[in-house]
């Protein structure tokens, strides 16, 4: 069986600060990894996503994430972060690009 | 290039009824999943359909079902609705034969169930 665990609700963080989210995995082998960006009205953006190969990811919109297997976790990351990051943040597991698991979800809001 | 829509933007329904809630993929694109999020959750898979065959379900009841048409629009059908039916349904796009198969999501259709 797959799952994800995004362990925090929600988070606040100030404009240009740095914004670290947490993701767990469960997964049998070796997974697709996925962080997703979802705006209020708006469908899920693919920020970036992990299959093998580098363990560090970049994405689009500044983010990264780091795959440690001997963790089973998935963190997204971004230096600085901008107002218009506000939003709901999903991180996904999944045998491939489809099929995919989804945790609950991380709010972040930016304050100035 | 047009993107993923779906229609309505919004339904209300009441228990029991049927509702059918759809999904324009986009252009090039032949595989359409279909997700499930409730109120404060990630969404669930329920089913994905390549080329007009059903290829792969999540677990959701037979009363959910679904169509790919031959242009690669899909339906999504649930029957007896049940108040826990009520979320957000989102449909994604992706070209299952291309090495980069990213899935495309539309915005979503709101259903509430009374």
């Amino acid at each position: 069986a797959q799952s994800v665990t995004q362990p925090d609700i929600h988070i606040t963080v100030s404009e240009g600060a740095s914004l670290e989210l947490r993701c767990n995995y469960s997964y049998g082998a070796t997974p697709y990894l996925f962080w997703y960006v979802q705006s209020p009205g708006q469908g899920l953006q693919l920020l970036l996503k992990y299959f093998s190969g580098d363990t560090l990811v970049q994405g689009i919109k500044g983010f990264e994430a780091e795959f440690k297997r001997s963790q089973s976790s998935f963190n997204l990351r971004k230096p600085s972060v901008h107002w218009s990051d506000a939003a709901e943040y999903f991180c996904a597991v999944g045998p491939n690009d489809y099929k995919l698991s989804f945790g609950a979800g991380t709010t972040v809001t930016v304050r100035a | 290039e047009t993107g993923v829509t779906q229609s309505p933007t919004h339904l209300i329904k009441t228990r029991g009824q049927q509702v059918t809630l759809r999904c324009s993929s986009q252009s090039g694109h032949n595989t359409v999943s279909w997700y499930q999020q409730a109120l404060g959750q990630g969404p669930q898979f329920i089913f994905q359909y390549y080329r007009e065959e059903e290829n792969g379900r999540g677990n959701f009841p037979p009363r959910f079902s679904g169509l790919q048409f031959p242009n690669y629009s899909s339906e999504l059908n649930v029957n007896a609705l049940e108040l826990d039916d009520s979320a957000l349904y989102l449909c994604a796009s992706s070209e299952w034969d291309r090495a980069n198969n990213e899935q495309f999501f539309g915005p979503g259709t709101r259903l509430t169930v009374l």
